[in-house]
């Protein structure tokens, strides 16, 4: 149980082109969705926190009309990178959290998503 | 506000000890542990969400010292599969997300 899904697994793009990732719980319901941002040899700087059926939350920093966040529905949040540059090349990864475990906090990530911007 | 975690690296033969401290500037309810691949996405180890809580897996256990803000991992006996990169993750606000530490990369050679 608590599988998370990640489509696509990678993406090479052309610099100005908008790629969209999607994050999937197949086994559990999620209202929270989070999107993270990793670059070689360093950690996983979290971009923001996805709730289902309203805005989402950016952290500092990370802007929001370069990176859009839709979370449609209980089991799908998107992450679309609008006009990517080579510096938004990354693996960015999701996790979420299990509507009925919230209260251990725990997280499942999915398997990542590596960009690519030529 | 991101914890400090230390080593930054181990290195390792197989059946060694290792042991990674992470350390916040701020008050700890909870500490989660994960283990990434290189390539891979984060694998959760575990939780610790009380003072004095100690937890095990195996060869794999952590404790959690909510006075001294820290929690360290302890890896026991280690085999060829602990190698990864170990990050502790503290929550950052109510809202359930993670805060994690620089990363500790652990390498255990034959």
């Amino acid at each position: 149980g608590a599988v998370v899904s990640q489509h696509p697994s990678w993406v090479i793009c052309k610099s100005g082109t908008s790629v969209k990732i999607e994050c999937r719980s197949l086994d559990f319901q999620a209202t929270t969705m989070f999107w993270y941002r990793q670059f070689p040899k360093q950690s996983l700087m979290l971009m923001a926190t996805s709730n289902e059926g309203s805005k989402a939350t950016y952290e500092q920093g990370v802007e929001k009309d370069k990176f859009l966040i839709n979370h449609a529905s209980l089991t799908l949040s998107t992450l679309t990178v609008t006009s990517a540059h080579p510096e938004d090349s990354s693996f960015y990864i999701c996790s979420a959290r299990d509507r009925t475990t919230m209260i251990l906090d725990e997280q499942f990530f999915g398997p990542g998503t590596r960009l690519t911007v030529l | 506000q991101q914890p400090v975690q230390s080593p930054q690296a181990v290195i390792l033969r197989e059946g060694e000890d290792a042991v990674i401290n992470c350390s916040s500037s701020k008050a700890l309810y909870s500490v989660h542990w994960y283990r990434q691949k290189h390539g891979e996405a984060p694998v959760f180890l575990m939780i610790l969400l009380k003072g004095g809580e100690q937890k095990g897996h195996e060869k794999i256990s952590a404790s959690f010292n909510e006075k001294k803000q820290q929690s360290s991992l302890y890896l026991t006996a280690s085999q060829l599969s602990y190698s990864g990169t170990y990050f502790c993750g503290i929550p950052g606000s109510n809202t359930g997300k993670l805060i994690f530490g620089q990363g500790t990369t652990l390498q255990v050679k034959p």
